[in-house]
């Protein structure tokens, strides 16, 4: 059972570099999320996609693009690296159940821009 | 502009004391609110709630929804070393599913 699959776990860039967040859940789900955690915060919503096809603006999308690939890949793209976008990277996906524990995190990713 | 907000931000407690956790929110077309915990790495999850005043609880935790004042609380009694933690609310969508989460809670126990 992979669940949520991010990678890569770390990676350190040089400031303008680019770069791109790879995640794939293996549960059909329609819903995935990538949400960025700073030190002391809780997790800031970047980019989620409700469904296959969709994508949408979260809190914080400026500097990031993202694609929905297909139903269960949702990549993030940083087209020139800033040190403001040192962070924790965290993926998940939902099955959009009523009841329950519905949403499913990948392990994160650690980026540290320099 | 979906919000939710967690107080305080920080609690240090006493092995053994109670703490109460509050999350409230703004958000449109509610759908469900959550609890999770995070340690070290992904947070995990701890309750979902969806109805106003029904109690969902969980050995030493509880949790407790207000959807007439917006509101929740996470109870922890009898805290342990292990509950050190920062604990996080996070409100969802209907429709969009769109899932905001708040500042979170760091939870620092003393033995």
């Amino acid at each position: 059972n992979a669940g949520v699959t991010q990678t890569p776990k770390f990676q350190v860039l040089k400031t303008g570099q680019s770069m791109t967040l790879q995640c794939a859940q293996d549960m059909n789900h329609n819903s995935m999320y990538w949400y960025r955690q700073d030190p002391g915060m809780g997790l800031r919503l970047i980019y989620y996609s409700a469904s296959e096809g969709t994508t949408d603006k979260g809190e914080v999308p400026n500097g990031y693009n993202v694609s929905r690939l297909n139903k269960r890949e949702f990549s993030l793209r940083l087209e020139s690296a800033a040190p403001s976008q040192t962070s924790v990277y965290f993926c998940a996906s939902s099955d959009g159940r009523s009841s329950g524990n519905t949403i499913y995190f990948g392990e994160g990713s650690w980026l540290t821009v320099v | 502009e979906d919000k939710v907000v967690q107080s305080p931000l920080s609690l240090v407690v006493h092995e053994g004391d109670t703490v109460t956790l509050n999350c409230s929110y703004e958000v449109t077309n509610f759908r469900s609110l959550l609890w999770y915990k995070q340690e070290k790495k992904a947070p995990t999850f701890l309750f979902m709630l969806t109805s106003s005043g029904i109690e969902k609880k969980s050995g030493r935790l509880s949790s407790i929804l207000d959807k007439k004042e917006l509101f929740s609380i996470l109870n922890i009694t009898a805290t342990q070393t292990g509950d050190s933690a920062i604990y996080l609310c996070a409100v969802r969508n209907f429709g969009n599913e769109k899932l905001t989460f708040g500042t979170g809670t760091r939870l620092t126990i003393i033995p």
